[in-house]
C-alpha cells in the first residue's frame, strides 16, 4: 500500500524563525498533496495544497515544494509563531481516499 | 466560515455496545468521509460516500462499520459490537470537489471499556 512518512518526529525552532517540516511518499501515482496542522484535541486543519503539476507554491507565511523525482514533500513557514506549534502532517492522494504521515510535531519556543 | 460538525465530542461505550457517530457536513458539499486516528499514530481512511452510496472504502471498514445519510444535512457512522481498539478520535471530512481537501470536523474521541 501507499506510504507517507515524515523525516523528523519532532522539531523545535526559536519565535521569529523559519521552519521547515519534510515529508516523504512511496506511490508516484500521487498528483495531490496537502500540509494540514492539528491542534491538540482538535481536527486536522488546511493548511496548503499542491498538485503534481506544480513544483512549489506559497500561500500566507507557508511555501510548499514538492520534488517528484524524489518523492518529497516539504512546508516552509516563514516568522514561525507559537501559534503554529501543532503536529503537521502532509497527505497525498491518487484519486479518492488520503494517505497521511504519521506528523511531525513542531514546538516553537517564545 | 462554514464547518463540520461532529457530535458527541466524546463518547464512553462499553465493549460489545454499538455507537452511532454523528456528523453535519458542510450544507453544499457533496462528498463525505470518515477518517480514524488512534492516539499518538497516524489519521486512517475509512470510506467516502458520494450519491446516497460508499464509494471507496478501506480494509478497517469492515461488516461492523457502516455509514448512512439518513436526511439532508446529517452523516453518521455505526460501529456495531465495539472492541477496545476501536478506541480512537473518529473524524468526518466533506468537501464539494472530490479533487480538492477536505474541510475536517473536531472528531468524536471514542473511548470503549
Amino acid at each position: 500500500g501507499e506510504s507517507v512518512g515524515l523525516h523528523l518526529p519532532t522539531l523545535s525552532v526559536q519565535e521569529g524563525d523559519n521552519s521547515i517540516i519534510n515529508c516523504a511518499y512511496s506511490n508516484s501515482a500521487s498528483d495531490y498533496f496537502i500540509w494540514y496542522k492539528q491542534e491538540s484535541g482538535k481536527g486536522p486543519q488546511f493548511i496548503i495544497d499542491i498538485r503534481s503539476n506544480m513544483d512549489k507554491r506559497q500561500g500566507q507565511r507557508v511555501t510548499v515544494l514538492l520534488n517528484k523525482t524524489v518523492k518529497h514533500l516539504s512546508l516552509q513557514i516563514a516568522a514561525t509563531q507559537p501559534g503554529d506549534s501543532a503536529v503537521y502532517f502532509c497527505a497525498e492522494t491518487a484519486g479518492n481516499q488520503f494517505y497521511f504521515g504519521t506528523g511531525t510535531s513542531l514546538t516553537v519556543i517564545p | 466560515e462554514p464547518e463540520v460538525t461532529q457530535t458527541p465530542s466524546h463518547q464512553v461505550t462499553q465493549m460489545g455496545q454499538e455507537v452511532i457517530l454523528r456528523c453535519v457536513p458542510i450544507s453544499n458539499h457533496l462528498y463525505f468521509y470518515w477518517y480514524r486516528q488512534i492516539l499518538g499514530q497516524k489519521v486512517e481512511f475509512l470510506v467516502s460516500f458520494y450519491n446516497n452510496e460508499i464509494s471507496e472504502k478501506s480494509e478497517i471498514f469492515d461488516d461492523q462499520f457502516s455509514v448512512e445519510r439518513p436526511d439532508g444535512s446529517n452523516f453518521t457512522l455505526k460501529i456495531r459490537s465495539t472492541k477496545l481498539e476501536d478506541s480512537a478520535m473518529y473524524f468526518c471530512a466533506s468537501n464539494s470537489d472530490q479533487g480538492n481537501g477536505y474541510t475536517f470536523g473536531s472528531g468524536t474521541r471514542l473511548t470503549v471499556v
